[in-house]
């Protein structure tokens, strides 16, 4: 079973809000990301890690930020929110592997709403 | 680029059937597919991952098959229960940095 956890599960701000989503795993796992997922749309890669330090965009252009100070933590902060960012954000470490083919977990997501 | 493709991207079913959930993708040049599974609101449970060397993979009555040459996988569920209702997304691994492509899914509902 995966130990990754997001925080919070549920948000509703108002626009302009600063928010930050919180990921963390206990599986000591270098590589981390962030997806977006609309209702019904497939996931899109919005953030990942290699390690401490490492941060890079993802394929899906997005006005988030992430940082990597630990390794067991990884949270994506919105500046100012907007109703466009409306939308369920999952969190994702990976079990390391040779060639990137590890086990992808995933913690349980956080859903956001801005109006 | 690497697109993903589920079909069918609804099925019912009534409790007990044997059933096949489809994937086909692009580019053949994966490193692996994993199978998910997804309830209403929630994130992702980890189902089946199938190395881009390997035909096949079995977790107790689910079967997953890889034919990379023809871009194909398949997701057989036996004996299906309502407890098996839920999305079921496909994702395929290409790229240094480990990053999954997504399918949309393919939403089950079995009927008791």
């Amino acid at each position: 079973e995966a130990d990754i956890y997001q925080t919070p599960r549920y948000l509703v701000i108002g626009t302009g809000k600063k928010i930050t989503l919180e990921c963390s795993q206990t599986m000591g796992h270098d590589k981390m990301y962030w997806y977006q997922q609309d209702p019904g749309m497939e996931l899109h890669l919005i953030h990942y890690s290699y390690g401490v330090n490492s941060t890079e965009k993802g394929d899906l252009s997005s006005e988030s930020t992430v940082s990597r100070i630990r390794t067991e933590h990884f949270p994506l902060t919105l500046e100012s929110a907007r109703p466009s960012h409306t939308s369920q954000y999952l969190c994702a470490s990976r079990s390391p592997a040779t060639g990137g083919s590890g086990e992808l977990f995933f913690g349980e997501g956080s859903r956001l709403t801005v109006l | 680029k690497q697109e993903v493709t589920q079909i069918p991207a609804a099925l019912s079913v009534p409790e007990g059937e044997n059933l096949v959930l489809n994937c086909s993708f692009t580019d053949s040049a994966i490193y692996n597919l994993q199978w998910f599974r997804q309830d209403p609101g929630k994130g992702l449970t980890s189902l089946l991952l199938i190395q881009s060397s390997q035909r096949e993979q079995t977790s107790g009555r689910l079967n997953a098959s890889l034919d990379k040459s023809s871009g194909r996988s398949t997701l057989y569920i036996a004996a299906s229960q309502p407890g098996d209702s839920a999305t079921y997304l496909c994702a395929v691994g290409g790229g240094s940095q480990g990053n999954l492509i997504f399918g949309k899914g393919t939403k089950l509902s079995v009927k008791p």
